[in-house]
């Protein structure tokens, strides 16, 4: 059983370049989420997924994009990717109802953008 | 007022001491409340689940939460190395437009544990 697996794990891009963050998890979940880890800044949520066909903006969504064609997988798009772009991105997800079990986290893309 | 706060620390401490972690928080809409540990260049993983006041053990890990003073804490007793990592709290509220069927997770910023063998 792998869980949420992301890639890739390392990325450098130049500013201006796009690129797709990739993320599948193997346990059937509906609910799926990308945060962004700053140094001493926390999680932050940028999007969130519901279910397939689904998905909705978390706090700091601005320059990035998701979609959700199926229940696996939910990647992350970064469109003209910008030094404030620089992070470390986790992808997450849950069972719906069961708050008890909390969030599965991948094991994260380290992102820099020079 | 940030909804989660979260002494960043670093905090080091020998082995075998008893370790206290904190978290206040200020939406009373919060009610359910989980610990987080965070190795270097790992995903956080779960350590702890709470709901409402009170106190929950498991194993070296105690969890407590006071509503009425919106202050949770995580205490590790007989601390190892190994428990070395950053610690996350995380409370929930309702992800907007779900219905209250899931709950959105805040994170605190996390607190730097350094044990000293």
């Amino acid at each position: 059983n792998a869980g949420v697996t992301q890639t890739p794990k390392f990325r450098i891009l130049k500013i201006g370049q796009s690129m797709t963050l990739q993320c599948a998890q193997d346990m059937n979940h509906n609910y799926m989420y990308w945060y962004r880890q700053d140094p001493g800044m926390g999680l932050k949520l940028i999007y969130y997924s519901v279910g397939a066909g689904i998905t909705d903006k978390g706090e700091v969504p601005n320059g990035y994009n998701v979609s959700r064609s199926t229940t696996e997988d939910f990647p992350l798009r970064l469109e003209l990717a910008a030094p404030s772009q620089t992070s470390v991105y986790f992808c997450a997800s849950s069972y719906e109802r069961v708050i008890g079990y909390g969030y599965t986290f991948g094991s994260g893309t380290r992102l820099t953008v020079v | 007022q940030k909804e989660v706060e979260q002494d960043p620390g670093p905090l080091s401490v020998p082995e075998g001491a008893i370790v206290s972690l904190n978290c206040t928080y200020s939406n009373s809409a919060f009610q359910y409340f989980m610990w987080y540990r965070q190795y270097s260049r790992k995903g956080p993983e779960l350590l702890m689940y709470t709901y409402s006041s009170g106190n929950k053990e498991d194993g070296r890990f105690t969890a407590q939460v006071d509503k009425s003073s919106k202050y949770i804490s995580l205490f590790i007793r007989d601390s190892q190395p190994s428990d070395s990592a950053t610690y996350l709290c995380a409370m929930s509220a309702g992800l907007a437009n779900s219905g209250g069927s899931n709950y959105k997770l805040t994170f605190g910023k996390g607190t730097l544990l350094t044990v000293n063998p």
